[in-house]
């Protein structure tokens, strides 16, 4: 199964910043996913990201509060913009290829002040 | 509207004993469905599979059942050990989307 490497693994951001998260596969994937664990709720999908292409967002999430960059097919970052302390979660990109289930990298934990 | 739900946040069991994890789900067009475990400050990895043509699948000492008519699947592990600690989530996902749905996950504590 791919190797998925996420930073940073931990973050504490004041309101009204910004944070990119990166993440990096060990092989080239098509689909790469974001997740989001809110304390004390399930993994929620942010949006798909598609190389060569825009994001797909699901619904409840905007291009404008979670920009998604997706250069290659082994590489993407999420940027939480514009920061409130409701956006405190944990950040998870994760990859899926075929029949083979999803895969995670271990998370960024973000806390926002 | 939480289309998969694990009632229980929490369960306590003793090392060498039983582990029952429950989950709940209500769309029919669920066929695939999957548990992941997850450790503190690590990613959700992957543990066990069940497709909806099965009600059962057993991978050493890990077993998920399936209920179709009642949308109900369990996960036992036996016998249970200090190093299954963890928090267990269950998913599901509809043949032909991408999109998988979680449970909230239940905090499974064995105890030594």
């Amino acid at each position: 199964s791919a190797v998925i490497s996420q930073k940073p693994s931990r973050d504490i951001c004041q309101r009204g910043t910004s944070l990119t998260i990166q993440c990096q596969v060990d092989s080239q994937v098509t689909m790469m996913f974001w997740y989001r664990q809110q304390p004390g709720q399930s993994l929620t999908l942010i949006a798909t990201a598609n190389q060569g292409s825009e994001a797909t967002y699901e619904s409840g999430f905007v291009i404008d509060k979670f920009p998604i960059s997706r250069p290659n097919l082994t590489f993407s970052t999420l940027t939480v913009s514009n920061m409130s302390p409701e956006d405190s979660s944990i950040y998870l990109c994760s990859v899926g290829e075929g029949d083979s289930p999803l895969h995670f990298g271990n998370g960024t934990r973000l806390t926002v002040t | 509207d939480q289309q998969v739900k694990q009632n229980s946040p929490s369960l306590s069991v003793q090392e060498g004993r039983i582990s029952i994890l429950n989950c709940d789900y209500t769309n029919s067009m669920f066929d695939y469905f999957l548990w992941y475990k997850k450790y503190p400050a690590e990613g959700p990895t992957f543990l066990i599979s069940i497709s909806s043509i099965k009600d059962k699948n057993e991978d050493g000492r890990f077993t998920v059942f399936l209920n179709k008519s009642a949308k109900h699947l369990s996960l036992h592990i036996v016998p249970s050990q200090p190093g299954d600690s963890a928090v267990y989530f269950c998913a599901a996902i509809s043949s032909g989307t991408y999109k998988y749905i979680f449970g909230t996950g239940t905090r499974l504590k064995v105890l030594a």
